[in-house]
């Protein structure tokens, strides 16, 4: 069965880079949501999206932006990268088919 | 928002035992998942269980909705169950939040 494909697995930047992760729901899923996962620490939710709109935001810094494209992917643009945003990037997907969110492999982003 | 409490932090098990981990939410739940992190990272989704009791091999669980707990059995512990496993609720297919997480380690 198709998963959740997230791109690039892993991403290594310097101080005040800017990266982009992309996330690629399942089929049929019409949502997607975001988290942040520090070194000991668990996922954190940032942000989420419905039908391309915006539905829920969380502890996401005004550094991030997310948008959710036509096709139903959805970009994490981060700038400024701080040493604080090293950490694994999750994105689930999901939807009026599913209560159940299903979580990509995650994007190890390391700030240097 | 949503409190989620998972018990224990840690626990060391010699393979083969059983064990029973918990997680306790302050709020009614529409969506219920366990979840395993194997070394790489990765969550493994273990279980969908907002209500009732599931099994999956040496896996159980079991949700009480309304006493707002739920419980990860694992029979016959095996070293690759070694991780951290997470329980996450959300509400109206909303955002999960996830607990704090049981750190499991399983000596051989």
């Amino acid at each position: 069965a198709a998963g959740v494909i997230q791109s690039p697995r892993h991403l290594i930047k310097e101080k005040r880079e800017t990266a982009t992760l992309k996330c690629y729901p399942i089929p049929r899923h019409d949502t997607v949501y975001w988290y942040q996962q520090g070194p000991g620490q668990d996922p954190q939710f940032l942000i989420s999206f419905y039908e391309k709109m915006q539905s829920d935001k969380g502890s996401i810094p005004d550094r991030f932006s997310a948008q959710q494209f036509s096709d139903y992917h959805s970009e994490l643009n981060m700038s400024s990268l701080e040493l604080g945003d090293s950490a694994l990037y999750f994105c689930a997907t999901g939807g009026r088919i599913t209560d159940t969110q299903y979580f990509g492999p995650g994007t190890r982003l390391t700030v240097l | 928002g949503i409190q989620v409490e998972q018990s224990p932090p840690d626990l060391i098990l010699q393979e083969g035992a059983n064990s029973t981990l918990r997680c306790n939410f302050s709020d009614s739940v529409n969506n219920l998942q366990w979840f395993h992190q194997n070394p790489w990272g990765q969550l493994i989704n273990l279980f969908y269980i907002p209500s009732g009791t599931k099994q999956n091999g040496r896996l159980s669980a079991t949700t009480v909705a309304t006493e707002r707990y739920s419980l990860l059995y694992i029979s016959s512990s095996q070293t690759t169950d070694s991780g951290v496993y997470f329980c996450a609720v959300g509400t109206n297919a909303g955002k999960s939040t996830f607990g704090d997480g049981t750190t499991l380690t399983v000596k051989p």
